[in-house]
């Protein structure tokens, strides 16, 4: 199992173009987590995706950022007109069905670091 | 509110000597309460979890509900310890949904 992989590895845009962050969950993991670490600070939930569902879009810009996690794919994280504000680290998580027993219920990608300049 | 305190974002410490990381949280109800640990290179990862109430090299945690703390101890460190480590936060609504509040993390350096 490759674990959680995430593409690019480092994204480099500049102001105005748009960021697209791709992750590719664990084998049999159906849900998807987006948390976005700022320089200084902790990680910060962004968007909760199952398949084709968004279900929890609490921690998502209002605008400008938008999430997808389709039937067949990775799921996408896509950034809009980009500003230097959002120069980050973008980490996506999977996690296994709730029936599952596993003792870690996150597994986190290596993360896309945006620049933007 | 969530919120996960980790007012250390530094802490050296020799081999052999205790380590205590520090992480304080507010949370109204019963929150779970983790340990996450990411080695130089390498993917954030859980370390220990409240729930579990396990040792995971050599490194505890207890849940104080009195305090609102969730301390990280070891009694003696290795050099391989040294890391980044974040304490993370999973309020009980949101069970299913691992929405964690993360702290800003703690890097901690094993002197020899």
């Amino acid at each position: 199992n490759a674990g959680v992989m995430q593409n690019p590895r480092h994204l480099v845009r500049r102001r105005g173009q748009e960021a697209r962050l791709r992750c590719s969950p664990m084998k049999g993991h159906s849900h998807v987590y987006w948390y976005r670490q700022l320089p200084e600070e902790g990680l910060k939930f962004m968007v909760y995706l199952q398949k084709e569902n968004i279900i929890d879009e609490s921690g998502m810009p209002k605008e400008r950022f938008s999430a997808e996690f389709p039937k067949e794919g990775p799921s996408i994280l896509r950034i809009q007109q980009v500003v230097r504000g959002d120069s980050a680290a973008y980490f996506c998580a999977s996690s296994p069905p709730m029936s599952a027993e596993e003792n870690e219920k996150l597994f986190f990608g290596s993360g896309t670091q945006l620049s933007v300049l | 509110a969530q919120r996960v305190t980790q007012p250390e974002k530094l802490l050296s410490v020799f081999k052999g000597a205790p380590v205590e990381l520090k992480c304080n949280y507010s949370y109204s109800g019963s929150p779970e309460l983790f340990w996450y640990v990411q080695y130089s290179r390498q993917r954030l990862q859980l370390l220990l979890r409240h729930i579990s109430r396990e040792s995971i090299k050599g490194f505890t945690a207890d849940l104080n509900k009195g305090e609102t703390s969730f301390h990280l101890k070891k009694p003696f460190a290795q050099e391989e310890d040294s890391a980044m480590y974040y304490c993370a936060l999973n309020g009980p609504t949101n069970f299913g949904n691992e929405k964690l509040t993360f702290g800003t993390g703690t890097r901690l350096t094993i002197i020899p």
